[in-house]
């Protein structure tokens, strides 16, 4: 099976900031990746999917990027509100793995 | 209101059995794939099974394959998991989740709150 990881696991930023997620496929997957936010106590919920697409009602500040094995999420200016863990999660067959989670915080 | 809602869990011995249920509400049940993902306490999703529209094809993470069984009845608007030899591994919070779309099989827009699964002696 494809294994997912992310990096980092962890990170603090400054409300404004822009913050970089990296997600990576042990084998191409094409674009079949989605981004979920989990805040914390609260269920996941769909930002991105097909690598780079917003799902609807999702702000603006949230976009996606990469194709094969190496994907990005990033928040062009952090706020306060995005506190959460970030996991992605392939989807080009079963199963369909989610990564391990990149825990961010305001600084 | 999309609305799913899971029922079911409790606390159990290790290798005792347990059914969970999710109680679809404000669509058309029978039209979606439907997923389980559970949370240990404090760490990540991991993906559990997977049922298609029709109940024609189940997929299972190797985690749970030969001891859980995903099903649906889609005149109920209902989704179930059959859980045999629990391990305490298994103690989790069990996300019931529907697709995107019917014509997508394997992300989801919709979670329940989720049901409480705890195995130990």
């Amino acid at each position: 099976d494809i294994q997912m990881t992310q990096s980092p696991s962890s990170l603090f930023a400054s409300v404004g900031d822009r913050v970089t997620i990296t997600c990576r496929a042990s084998q191409g997957i094409a674009d079949y990746l989605a981004w979920y936010q989990q805040k914390p106590g609260e269920v996941p919920k769909l930002l991105i999917h097909a690598a780079s697409t917003l799902h609807s009602g999702v702000p603006s500040r949230f976009s996606g990027s990469g194709s094969g094995t190496d994907f990005t999420l990033t928040i062009s200016s952090l706020q306060p509100e995005d506190v959460a863990t970030y996991y992605c999660q392939k989807y080009n067959d079963a199963p369909p793995t989610f990564g391990p989670g990149t825990k961010v915080d305001i600084k | 209101e999309v609305q799913l809602v899971e029922s079911g869990g409790v606390a159990v011995e290790p290798g005792g059995s347990l059914r969970l249920s999710c109680a679809a509400y404000g669509f058309s049940f029978d039209d979606y794939t439907m997923h389980w993902v559970r949370q240990a306490p404090g760490k990540g999703l991991e993906w559990v099974s997977l049922i298609t529209r029709d109940g024609g094809a189940t997929v299972y993470a190797d985690s749970v394959k030969g001891r859980f069984t995903i099903s649906r009845d889609n005149n109920k608007n209902s989704l179930y998991l059959q859980m045999h030899g629990l391990r305490t591994e298994d103690t989790a919070l069990y996300y019931c989740a529907k697709v995107v779309s019917p014509n997508i099989d394997y992300y989801m827009d919709v979670w329940g709150k989720g049901t409480t699964v705890t195995v130990s002696s």
